[in-house]
């Protein structure tokens, strides 16, 4: 069984510029989660994704983005890049969300 | 809101030794709590988890039990290797659609 794919694993990004970030799930999993991992702010929940429905948020400005497609493949999008948005972006999926979550690799941004 | 304190790190450890990660929570109701792992380079890989009171998770010899009294839920093994060297991540979540709440995580290495 194929475990949560993030695409790309790497990406730079110069200041101003937007990027998106893709996720697919776990084969039958509903529910996707998009998380931010910092040194300085450890790991942090921006939104998840259930059904192509953005069902609950962290605390992240309005440049940070989401949607869910049908086959409940998920893509992140930032824009307006700053320096600080350089993290280790990290997606969970799971069956329904309130169970346990699998992580994909992550995509390493950074920011310059 | 709720929260996940992890004692402080890194652990630094001699293979065989004994380890403890302590591990506290604030949440109201009855959060499920879980471990996760990162290795270096790597996502979150989930290594135990418990549901509810008194339960007992466990895997590849690490043991946590949810202790609601003590809103605790401390990481243990009886012998370490060197390959259980990486981060460890104390989480919790109340099922509130995909949102797990992270501890700021512990460095374990465990020297030969």
């Amino acid at each position: 069984k194929a475990g949560v794919t993030q695409t790309p694993r790497y990406l730079i990004k110069t200041r101003g510029q937007q990027v998106t970030l893709s996720c697919s799930p776990i084969s039958g999993h509903r529910s996707v989660s998009w998380y931010q991992q910092t040194p300085g702010q450890g790991l942090q929940f921006l939104f998840e994704y259930f059904s192509e429905t953005q069902r609950n948020k962290g605390n992240f400005p309005g440049r940070f983005s989401g949607r869910q497609f049908s086959n409940s493949r998920s893509e992140m999008n930032v824009s307006t890049l700053e320096l600080g948005d350089s993290a280790l972006y990290l997606c969970a999926s799971s069956l329904l969300g309130d169970t346990e979550a699998f992580f994909g690799q992550g995509t390493r941004l950074t920011v310059v | 809101g709720d929260s996940v304190t992890q004692m402080e790190g890194p652990v630094t450890l001699s293979e065989e030794a004994f380890l403890t990660i302590n591990c506290t929570y604030t949440a109201t109701g009855y959060p499920s709590l879980f471990w996760y792992v990162q290795y270096p380079g790597e996502g979150l890989q989930l290594l135990l988890k418990a549901t509810k009171a008194d339960d007992k998770g466990s895997n590849k010899g690490f043991e946590a039990t949810y202790r609601k009294e003590t809103t605790s839920f401390h990481l243990e093994k009886g012998s370490v290797q060197v390959s259980d060297s990486a981060v460890y991540f104390c989480a919790l979540t109340r099922a509130s659609y995909g949102k797990l709440t992270f501890g700021q995580g512990t460095i374990l290495t465990v020297h030969p």
